[in-house]
């Protein structure tokens, strides 16, 4: 049984660039969300997509945006990158509980 | 005011005492709770949700509500070295599970 699965695990960007990370959620699952976690901190949630609409979103700016696809597997897309963005980007998935399974993250280090 | 609050510690423990994490949530409608463990490097798991006011036990855990007070707690009876995490209080904020929303985490170490 296949976990969460995210793709980079690491990457390094500039300022101004742009950033595609990507998640496959676990078997079964069909809502996925994303989280910012800093050094130290909780994760912060990004959004949540369930039926390939963005759900719920927390306190971030326009230039964090998402996906998801008909095989419930979902992208963010970070735009304009800033030095406040590097952090791991976890993707969890669930079904309809409170009980998320998250994937191991993408670590994002902007330059 | 953060939405979930914990102290960030570190909580030093003795190995076989009773190690207790606290937290409080600002949103007096939240309906379901959960503790997540995290070790350094990997990413955090369930360990306990609680829905209803009083306590939940599961093996060496039990977790604590008490929504008048808007306050969660997580013991953790005969603690072991491998205990030694980050506990996350977590928080659903939306129907479905749809806005599930983490606290700072508490630092735990458990000393031999």
């Amino acid at each position: 049984d296949a976990g969460v699965t995210q793709s980079p695990t690491h990457l390094i960007k500039t300022r101004g660039q742009q950033v595609t990370l990507r998640c496959s959620p676990k078997s079964g699952h069909d809502t996925v969300s994303w989280y910012q976690q800093a050094l130290g901190q909780g994760p912060q949630f990004i959004f949540q997509y369930y039926e390939e609409e963005e759900r719920q979103r927390g306190n971030f700016p326009d230039r964090f945006s998402g996906h998801q696809f008909p095989n419930y597997s979902s992208e963010l897309n970070v735009n304009a990158l800033l030095l406040g963005d590097s952090a791991l980007y976890l993707c969890a998935s669930n079904l309809g509980t409170g009980e998320l399974f998250f994937g191991e993250g993408s670590r994002l280090t902007v330059l | 005011q953060k939405e979930v609050e914990q102290n960030s510690g570190p909580l030093s423990v003795p190995e076989g005492a009773i190690a207790s994490l606290n937290c409080t949530y600002s949103d007096r409608g939240s309906q379901s709770f959960f503790w997540y463990r995290q070790y350094s490097g990997k990413s955090p798991e369930l360990i306990m949700f609680i829905y209803s006011n009083g306590d939940k036990e599961d093996g060496r855990f039990t977790a604590q509500l008490n929504k008048a007070s808007q306050y969660v707690s997580l013991l953790i009876r005969d603690s072991q070295p491998s205990d030694s995490a980050t506990y996350l209080c977590a928080v659903n904020r939306g129907s479905s599970a749809s806005k599930i929303i983490f606290g700072s985490g508490t630092r735990l170490s458990i000393r031999p």
